[in-house]
């Protein structure tokens, strides 16, 4: 079974620049997540959807940030301009199911960013 | 915010010890979870345990849930080089309104 895709790996920006990250689910997963590692710290929640509806980006810093998960499937996390707190790593994530019957996560490899 | 808090922040030690990791957390919780990640690569699931269930095993990881202290622990035995990682616990609140929230997690280095 194929895991969670994320591309691209790295990618190194000046600020106020734009960028986009893209991940592709276990097939068959209905909940989509991004979390945002700092360095040194744990994953932060920026976004939950449910097939392609958003259960919660009470985190999403919206003045900047946006994600779509067409058709349920596949996501795309943006940064539009892009500062240089925002270097980090993107990981996406995919479960089966949401809410209070949440298990296990799967995670990608994540994107890292570098804002300069 | 995160709920979870680990500690210690950073442990080393020698091939063959066991290396404990303790996480408390501040609200009521549906499960706790304990995930690896290597240096460079996305998380790892290890390990759920139930609000209602008090240890579990997993090969040569054993992890406890206290709900009267809100604490859990992670223990791995007869440690290997392999095991170097960050461990982080994750925790689903009871309240199925909020995700999975991670803590700031253990940095174990074990030493050949």
């Amino acid at each position: 079974e194929a895991g969670v895709a994320q591309s691209p790996r790295y990618k190194i920006i000046e600020k106020r620049q734009s960028v986009a990250f893209w991940c592709n689910p276990i097939s068959g997963h209905a909940t989509l997540y991004w979390y945002q590692q700092i360095l040194g710290q744990g994953p932060k929640l920026l976004i939950q959807f449910q097939n392609n509806g958003v259960v919660d980006d009470s985190q999403l810093p919206k003045d900047r940030f946006s994600a779509e998960r067409l058709k349920g499937v596949d996501s795309t996390l943006k940064i539009q301009p892009a500062k240089l707190e925002d270097s980090a790593v993107y990981l996406c994530a995919s479960s089966l199911l949401g809410g209070v019957s949440t298990g296990e996560l799967f995670f990608g490899e994540g994107s890292r960013l570098t804002v300069l | 915010s995160q709920q979870g808090e680990e500690d210690p922040q950073a442990l080393s030690i020698q091939e063959g010890e066991n290396a404990t990791m303790n996480c408390s957390y501040k609200t009521s919780i549906n499960n706790l979870q304990w995930y690896r990640q290597n240096s460079g690569r996305g998380l790892v699931h290890l390990i759920l345990i139930r609000s209602n269930e008090r240890e579990k095993h997993s090969g040569r990881l054993r992890v406890t849930l206290d709900t009267s202290k809100k604490s859990s622990s992670l223990l791995i035995t007869a440690s290997r080089a392999a095991d170097t990682a960050s461990y982080f616990c994750a925790t689903a609140d009871v309240s199925g309104n909020t995700p999975l929230v991670f803590g700031k997690g253990t940095r174990l280095s074990v030493i050949a």
